[in-house]
């Protein structure tokens, strides 16, 4: 079983349309969760981090954890072309080690 | 700030050679963790250090090394280079290595084993 599952995408949304990422993991003691954002030939960019259960909203970003069914996911609001990028799902399980999904490769279509 | 510095940017070795690559984190910054990004492999963990001492390690091969200097400097090194090599090499690091941080990663060194 991996640590970090997420949809295998492509997400393919029309501009202005709400994207909606999801990921799992598999260590009920996991504590940290992160989403990244990777745009083709860059590195990871951190744009959300969540610990507690519940929802948390920054700009058109919405991350919600739930801690009993090992669930994270990301939303993002009206989506524009500029959010299209492959999105990491990284959670801490362990003090020194960080595990990152496959990804889910976004298009938003103008 | 200056952000995490990776040198060098691309490098071409040939199966065999060994190579060194380099991080310098944000100032400030004491952990500093190594992924490996393949298009089939996605990000996969290869170690982290912490006060100068390896904390964690991927299931790595041995030929995978690493180690990080007073000043919070990382090199990481990889012998005897095979052709599965080749990859995106990520530098990241974090103030501290408590659970309520994230990590800023570098812009990598792109690795071609020929």
């Amino acid at each position: 079983q991996k640590e970090v599952e997420q949809n295998s995408g492509p997400l393919s949304v029309p501009e202005g349309a709400i994207a909606s990422l999801n990921c799992t993991y598999s260590d009920r003691g996991s504590q940290s969760f992160f989403w990244y954002r990777q745009y083709s030939g860059k590195s990871p960019e951190l744009i959300m981090s969540i610990y507690s259960n519940g929802d948390k909203e920054d700009g058109r970003f919405t991350a919600q954890l739930n801690k009993a069914s090992q669930y994270v996911s990301l939303l993002i609001r009206d989506s524009q072309p500029s959010d299209s990028a492959t999105y990491l799902c990284a959670v801490k399980k362990a003090r020194y080690k960080l595990s990152f999904g496959a990804g889910t490769t976004v298009t938003v279509r103008a | 700030k200056a952000g995490v510095t990776q040198t060098p940017r691309y490098l071409i070795k040939t199966r065999g050679q060994q190579v060194t690559l380099s991080c310098s984190p944000i100032s400030g910054h004491r952990s500093v963790s190594w992924y490996q990004q393949t298009p089939g492999q996605g990000l996969q963990f290869l170690f982290e250090y912490f006060s100068e001492t390896q904390r964690n390690k991927g299931n790595f091969p041995g030929r995978f090394s690493g180690r990080q200097f007073s000043n919070s400097r990382s090199e990481m090194n990889v012998s005897t280079l095979e052709l599965g090599d080749s990859a995106l090499y990520l530098c990241a690091s974090v103030m501290t290595p408590g659970q309520d941080y994230g990590y800023t990663f570098g812009s990598g060194t792109r690795l071609t084993v020929v």
